[in-house]
C-alpha cells in the first residue's frame, strides 16, 4: 500500500504570495492532520479534516485554511505568505478520526519564504 | 497552558548502551500519550502509545516507555541501541476532549556513536 504523498516536496516563495500544499492519504483512509515543523517552535498542529469537514483547528491565524475533498485529498492554503512561515509541513492521515488510529505522516514540504 | 517538556535536547550514547530519553508534561486529569521517531529528511513514525490499561507501553524497534501519572512523566527506553536508532524523537500528549489535538515536545535527538 501505498504511504502518505505530499506535493511539492520543495518549494520557495516570496513574503506576500500564496502556496497551496497536497496531501494524498493512505488509500481507505479518511482523517487528514497537517502540522508546522520549526526549529523554533517545533512541531504545532494546523487542523484536523474528516470526511470533508474540518474537526478541529489549532492556534495559527486565519491566513492559513485547508480543505479536504471526497476522495479523502487534502489541501492547505496559506495566504499573504511571511518570513516566519518558513517550515516543514507535515501531513499525516487515519483511518478514522481518534487518537484510536495511528497516524502515518508523509514525509512533508518544505517551503521557504524570501 | 498545557505544555511537554523534552528534557534533553541531544543524547549521545555509544552503540549497545542503554538509553533513556525523558518526556514531563503538565498535569491534567486524563492525557493520552506518544512517542514518535523521525528520521532525516522523513516524516514522523509512531514508536507507541499510552491510552489506557498497563503504565508500562511496549513499541516497535525494542522501545518501551512508562507512564508515571504521579510524576507526570513518560520516559522512554531502550536497553541497548544500534547505529540506526540515530534519530530524533518525540514526545506527544493530549490532553484529552475528543476534540483535543496532540502537543509535541521540543524533540531529543539520539545519536548513537560505534
Amino acid at each position: 500500500k501505498a504511504g502518505v504523498t505530499q506535493t511539492p516536496r520543495y518549494l520557495i516563495k516570496t513574503r506576500g504570495q500564496q502556496v497551496t500544499l497536497s496531501c494524498s492519504p493512505i488509500s481507505g483512509h479518511r482523517s487528514v492532520s497537517w502540522y508546522q515543523q520549526t526549529p523554533g517552535q517545533g512541531l504545532q498542529f494546523l487542523f484536523e479534516y474528516f470526511s470533508e469537514t474540518q474537526r478541529n483547528k489549532g492556534n495559527f491565524p486565519g491566513r492559513f485554511s485547508g480543505r479536504q475533498f471526497s476522495n479523502s485529498r487534502s489541501e492547505m492554503n496559506v495566504s499573504t505568505l511571511e518570513l516566519g512561515d518558513s517550515a516543514l509541513y507535515l501531513c499525516a492521515s487515519s483511518l478514522e478520526a481518534g487518537l484510536s488510529y495511528e497516524q502515518y505522516f508523509g514525509p512533508g514540504t518544505r517551503l521557504t519564504v524570501t | 497552558a498545557q505544555s511537554v517538556t523534552q528534557l534533553d535536547s541531544q543524547v549521545p550514547v555509544f552503540e549497545e548502551a542503554p538509553v533513556e530519553l525523558r518526556c514531563n508534561y503538565s498535569s491534567s486529569v486524563s492525557v493520552y500519550l506518544f512517542w514518535y521517531v523521525q528520521y532525516p529528511n522523513q516524516g514522523l513514525q509512531l514508536l507507541l502509545k499510552y491510552l489506557s490499561g498497563s503504565t508500562l507501553v511496549k513499541g516497535i524497534n525494542g522501545f518501551e516507555a512508562e507512564f508515571n501519572k504521579s510524576q507526570t512523566s513518560f520516559h522512554l527506553r531502550k536497553p541497548s541501541v544500534h547505529i540506526s536508532d540515530t534519530a530524533e524523537y518525540f514526545c506527544a500528549v493530549h490532553y484529552g476532549g475528543s476534540q483535543g489535538n496532540l502537543i509535541f515536545g521540543k524533540g531529543t535527538k539520539l545519536s548513537v556513536k560505534p
